[in-house]
């Protein structure tokens, strides 16, 4: 059973717009999620995290907001680059296990110029 | 900055044989982990390593082994390769049970003819 989601395998946005990208887990145990940024032919690169006991993180363009009671959480680019065009994944982890991680599939973004 | 070597960048195999991918970190981090990505699975774990000599199955362990005989190093072994294990194999590390990201290197691909 898919534990962290996914849904939109892409996502094409124009230069200079908002991306957003959204993520939904099942497990309520999990209490910390990262977003990582994904080039082909590179390993994944960490990009922002957020704890269960915040709704909102910032850092630059992105931000993360986490929904604790729709168990849902989005990260927004705002603007949009072409070179944020990569593979985003969503990824959730909970102390009980240690912090190990559990990745949503991914959602490719492509930025228009 | 964390860096995190995965030894080969390419490989190719043959059925049957017995394979070795090293990583290895320069950070002094406790964990380390190895993972697969496939198109539309995402990242699955492989297995994971909390300390030396510690060794924890993750979710697909079957047809892998691993060793961590120094703190800085964590191999995935392949005892009898397949063509079903041509994947791109990611290896990370983190320090401690923490919420704390996990820093990736930047892969190996390997194809299993």
């Amino acid at each position: 059973d898919q534990q962290v989601k996914q849904n939109s395998p892409s996502l094409s946005v124009q230069e200079g717009r908002i991306s957003i990208l959204n993520c939904d887990y099942t497990n309520s145990m999990f209490d910390y999620f990262l977003w990582y940024k994904k080039y082909p032919a590179e390993g994944p690169t960490f990009l922002i995290s957020i704890s269960s006991i915040k709704d909102k993180n910032e850092d630059g363009r992105f931000t993360v907001f986490l929904n604790k009671s729709a168990k849902h959480l989005s990260l927004h680019i705002v603007p949009s680059q072409p070179g944020d065009s990569a593979v985003y994944f969503c990824a959730a982890s909970a102390r009980r296990s240690n912090y190990k991680l559990t990745f949503g599939k991914g959602t490719l973004l492509t930025v228009n110029p | 900055d964390v860096k995190v070597t995965q030894s080969s960048r390419y490989l190719v195999k043959r059925t049957g044989e017995k394979v070795f991918l090293e990583c290895v970190q320069d950070m002094d981090h406790e964990n380390m982990f190895w993972y697969r990505q496939d198109p539309g699975l995402g990242l699955r774990l492989i297995y994971f390593s909390y300390d030396v000599k510690m060794k924890e199955k993750g979710d697909i362990p079957e047809g892998y082994s691993v060793s961590r005989e120094k703190k800085e190093r964590f191999s995935l072994i392949l005892e009898s390769a397949s063509t079903n294990q041509t994947s791109m194999y990611l290896c990370a590390s983190r320090r401690g049970m923490i919420n704390q990201p996990q820093h990736f290197g930047d892969g190996t691909r390997l194809s299993i003819l």
